[in-house]
């Protein structure tokens, strides 16, 4: 069974300075999709960036980037220049065509971006 | 256009009773997704509609929930004989689904609350 780990419940940073979230996950498939979902306290969850497996490039969105590692299963989230905005739950989730694109997410990074 | 609607936003009721919730997806979505996030927690898949297929629900955590979807329409998810345990937020998704796991559109959830 595929499972979706992030070891940092909490995390703060400055206002205008870069962050790093973690997430590794566990699967035999060689083909799937990797995940960063935004929910701020509105409870609204929002993608913020999405990566192919089968794509060696990191995905990047603006001030998101990521770092995957197939080879380790490691799925980092970069946010650069941080703004109180990106104050939220941050979410890593895993998904597969062939189990119909439902995803697994894993438990959690609270994000507190400080004036 | 319009986005993933859900109601009610709230519902408390008694331990015991039956509830029912909706989820309006998103026009021309053939995908639609419940999933649940108890306090604190990440979300977990519950049950997976797409199109005319038989749905994948193999994340029904007990045989007092279930599901219906009418095409590619509204869709209610029914809590029977409910426990304290089922308290938690429910939350809908849909997405036009091709080749691939693209981007599921959230709504905003129905907090369910078992007293």
């Amino acid at each position: 069974a595929q499972t979706v780990t992030q070891s940092q419940p909490e995390m703060s940073v400055q206002e205008a300075e870069t962050v790093t979230l973690s997430c590794t996950y566990d699967t035999s498939e060689s083909n799937y999709y990797l995940f960063w979902y935004k929910q701020p306290p509105s409870r609204q969850m929002i993608l913020v960036i999405r990566q192919e497996a089968y794509k060696q490039q990191n995905a990047t969105e603006n001030r998101f980037s990521v770092n995957f590692q197939k080879a380790a299963k490691s799925f980092s989230l970069k946010i650069s220049d941080s703004q109180l905005g990106d104050t939220a739950m941050y979410f890593c989730a895993f998904g597969t065509w062939d189990q119909g694109g439902k995803l697994i997410f894993g438990q959690g990074t609270e994000l507190s971006v400080k004036p | 256009g319009a986005g993933v609607s859900q109601s009610p936003s709230n519902k408390v009721t008694e331990k015991g009773k039956d509830v029912e919730l909706r989820c309006d997806p998103i026009s021309g979505h053939t995908a639609l997704y419940w999933y649940r996030q108890r306090l604190g927690q990440g979300l977990e898949f519950l049950i997976y509609f797409q199109g005319n297929s038989a749905p994948d629900k193999s994340g029904l955590p007990s045989d007092r929930f279930s599901a219906e979807r009418t095409g590619e329409s509204v869709s209610t998810l029914t809590i029977q004989r409910t426990q304290q345990e089922d308290s938690a937020v429910y939350l809908c998704a849909s997405t036009l689904q091709t080749s691939g796991v693209h981007e599921q559109y959230f709504g905003p959830g129905t907090r369910l609350t078992v007293t």
